[in-house]
């Protein structure tokens, strides 16, 4: 079955440690990737995202995630966390299929919590 | 500028009331999306529009009614709903209503059926 899956639902780590948050798909054609995190009670920021070309991507906030075919992974990476990266972590895809449109798919979420 | 604002923020409603959710973006997009966010569970779209014109409807109840009256404005409007419709109604907008065009969130309204 098509899916998003983030295996962890609740990450701890200390702050200033490093950060790897994982997210795998199954889709037969390689969709479009994303990363949006959540403060509490608030709306999704867009940190990253994946269409083609360098899989290692860029996004805001120092986070990066890198995309890896054979795996159909795209992990979210950090090397020093900030207690006010403390969120909840959303890996999301829109399916490379074609006459499909612009549907997010969620994966389930990681909840991070940050110790000083 | 990729702000998407919404209003109200929380809402409290009655299950014969009827109100409506409004979402504003002044970016020139042109898609704009609804979706619904139970607690600690995450988003599923309900609903697309398409330069002003419904595309998607994800099955949504008829109880839930969408509105575009300009390609800045989605409302949501409500009606009859049932306290298992309280969640985080968030709106976003894009570009194009593409494959894999960004979605810009905003920050939600959180709605209570009571």
């Amino acid at each position: 079955a098509q899916s998003v899956t983030q295996p962890d639902i609740h990450i701890t780590v200390s702050e200033g440690a490093s950060l790897e948050l994982r997210c795998n798909y199954s889709y037969g054609a390689t969709p479009y990737l994303f990363w949006y995190v959540q403060s509490p009670g608030q709306g999704l920021q867009l940190l990253l995202k994946y269409f083609s070309g360098d899989t290692l991507v860029q996004g805001i906030k120092g986070f990066e995630a890198e995309f890896k075919r054979s795996q159909s992974s795209f992990n979210l990476r950090k090397p020093s966390v900030h207690w006010s990266d403390a969120a909840e972590y959303f890996c999301a895809v829109v399916p490379g299929v074609s006459g499909g449109y612009n549907k997010l798919i969620f994966g389930a979420g990681t909840r991070l919590a940050v110790h000083p | 500028d990729t702000e998407v604002t919404q209003t109200p923020k929380h809402l409290v409603m009655g299950m014969t009331n009827k109100k409506s959710l409004k979402c504003e973006q002044h970016m020139g997009h042109r898609a704009m999306y609804w979706y619904k966010q139970k607690a600690k569970k995450p988003p599923e779209l309900m609903f697309v529009y398409s330069y002003e014109k419904l595309s998607i409807n994800e099955s949504v109840p008829s109880r839930f009614s969408p509105e575009c009256p300009n390609s800045s404005l989605l409302n949501l409007h409500l009606h009859a709903l049932q306290p298992e419709d309280s969640a985080l109604y968030l709106c976003a907008s894009s570009q194009d209503a593409r494959r894999g065009d960004t979605q810009y969130f905003g920050p939600g309204t959180r709605l209570t059926v009571l």
